[in-house]
């Protein structure tokens, strides 16, 4: 069962790229990563989704080395409304029993955009 | 396209009391979530249902914990007795079938409970 390792929070400004690296040693080869992004009073929400190299979509981008043992959310030019916690989740949705479906929420990476 | 509705938003109790929380899932996900989200951390799946049948449970306390979901659509999740530890944030989440590349979670806003 794949565990991430991501800093807990992280500060930013306006305007400026934020990247955070999370860690996953113990990926699997089914595994894929799967970001999501949560608001105070919000569910969270999905935001992009890799297995290798390269993602983008048109909030972010996510960067997967060739060992997979680590990757990198991208957001590009925060501003205010990108404050939130950030949540990395490795796994497949080929598990379940005692997997809690093998996608497992850590306490994730508190981004504050300042002005 | 309509979201995971649920209902109520808020609601406050006495511990030893009872609750149930409704959840109605995006059209046509056959998978439906809850999960319990206490401050600070991250949400922490309950209870995983495919249709109408449980496929992920072992994780509810199911000594105070119930959920039910007829007919493959709506769901509650129920707590009989309420403890203090049960306050947080009660997320419902669902998806189209599983299996191979996980499928994005689509989340309801939550019900916060209160307990006292």
């Amino acid at each position: 069962l794949a565990k991430t390792t991501q800093p807990i929070s992280m500060d930013s400004y306006e305007g400026q790229e934020v990247n955070i690296t999370c860690s996953h040693n113990n990926i699997a080869t089914n595994d894929y990563i799967t970001w999501y992004q949560q608001f105070p009073s919000q569910g969270p929400r999905f935001i992009i989704q890799g297995y290798k190299t390269k993602v983008t979509n048109e909030v972010a981008s996510l960067f997967i080395p060739a060992d997979r043992k680590s990757s990198t959310l991208s957001l590009p030019r925060v501003s205010l409304s990108d404050t939130a916690v950030y949540y990395c989740l490795v796994g497949d949705d080929l598990s379940y029993g005692g997997s809690q479906g093998n996608l497992i929420f850590g306490k994730g990476t508190k981004l504050s955009v300042k002005p | 396209e309509a979201g995971v509705a649920q209902s109520p938003r808020y609601k406050i109790i006495e511990k030893r009391q009872s609750v149930a929380f409704w959840c109605n899932p995006i059209s046509g996900h056959a998978t439906l979530y809850w999960y319990q989200q206490i401050l600070g951390q991250g949400p922490k799946l309950l209870i995983q249902f495919q249709n109408n049948g449980v496929v992920d449970d072992s994780q509810l306390p199911k000594d105070r914990f119930s959920a039910e979901r007829l007919k493959g659509v709506d769901s509650t999740l129920k707590i009989q007795p309420a403890k203090l530890e049960d306050s947080a944030v009660y997320l419902c989440a669902s998806s189209l079938v599983p299996g191979g590349q996980p499928k994005r979670r689509d989340f309801g806003p939550g019900t916060r409970l209160l307990v006292l």
